[in-house]
């Protein structure tokens, strides 16, 4: 595809409840990331790749979070024992090269715990 | 880390006046300094990047400039249309051993009058 598409859309999970949110970069881009938005915030970072090594982790919240990309492409963010508070949107951006270049994200995941 | 900080939350404009949104952030080591448009529910896109090694860009009625020894830098939309209502966040690069990763500031929302 052109952009950068993430499914499902929307996603309401009762608490406890695992989720799995995808993110299909644009082809042929190496740095992927995963950003939280809660409402009326700006994302906030949790993970990112290069290629299928997670460079860094730092921003995931808790241990019930987990992302993967084995193959370099396609990413994988998984939440176990969703809370409440892990209700927002989360966005996948992928990006060419990497640093000093624009990231393109996707359309998020609005994910909602109830 | 890199700290984003960006004023004001709201912005209110009279159609036709300018816009003005300042950012600050920490980390003398930021190069890249992109600025996102994100509409109602939707994804942000870029829509003006800086690099360290310039003081102003322009492109038509957005410019942004940098001024790195007080690490501040600001978006200015000049001739402002109905358009231009959305949440426009600022970032800066973050750079570590585990490679880098886009602070956002808290975002603004501009509303433009008609």
């Amino acid at each position: 595809g052109a952009g950068v598409s993430q499914s499902p859309r929307y996603k309401v999970a009762k608490r406890g409840q695992d989720v799995a949110l995808r993110c299909d970069p644009i082809s042929g881009h190496v740095s992927l990331f995963w950003y939280q938005q809660a409402l009326g915030q700006g994302p906030e970072f949790l993970t990112y790749f290069q290629n299928e090594a997670q460079l860094d982790k730092s921003g995931l919240p808790s241990d019930r979070f987990f992302a993967e990309r084995p193959e370099g492409s396609v990413s994988t963010l998984k939440i176990q024992r969703t809370q409440q508070e892990d209700s927002a949107v989360y966005l996948c951006a992928s990006s060419l090269k990497g640093q000093n270049t624009e990231a393109f994200f996707g359309q998020g995941t609005r994910l909602t715990v109830v | 880390g890199e700290n984003v900080e960006q004023h004001p939350s709201t912005l209110s404009v009279q159609e036709g006046d300018s816009a003005v949104i300042k950012c600050t952030y920490s980390d003398s080591a930021s190069n890249y300094f992109p600025w996102y448009k994100q509409e109602l529910g939707k994804r942000p896109q870029l829509i003006i990047d800086i690099r360290s090694n310039v003081g102003e860009k322009k492109d038509q009625r957005i410019a942004v400039t940098l001024n790195k020894t007080a690490k501040h830098f600001s978006l200015h939309i000049t001739e402002t249309q109905p358009e231009d209502s959305a949440v426009y966040f600022c970032a800066a690069d973050e750079f570590n051993t585990g490679g880098f990763k886009t602070i956002f500031g808290a975002g603004t929302r501009l509303f433009v009058k008609a």
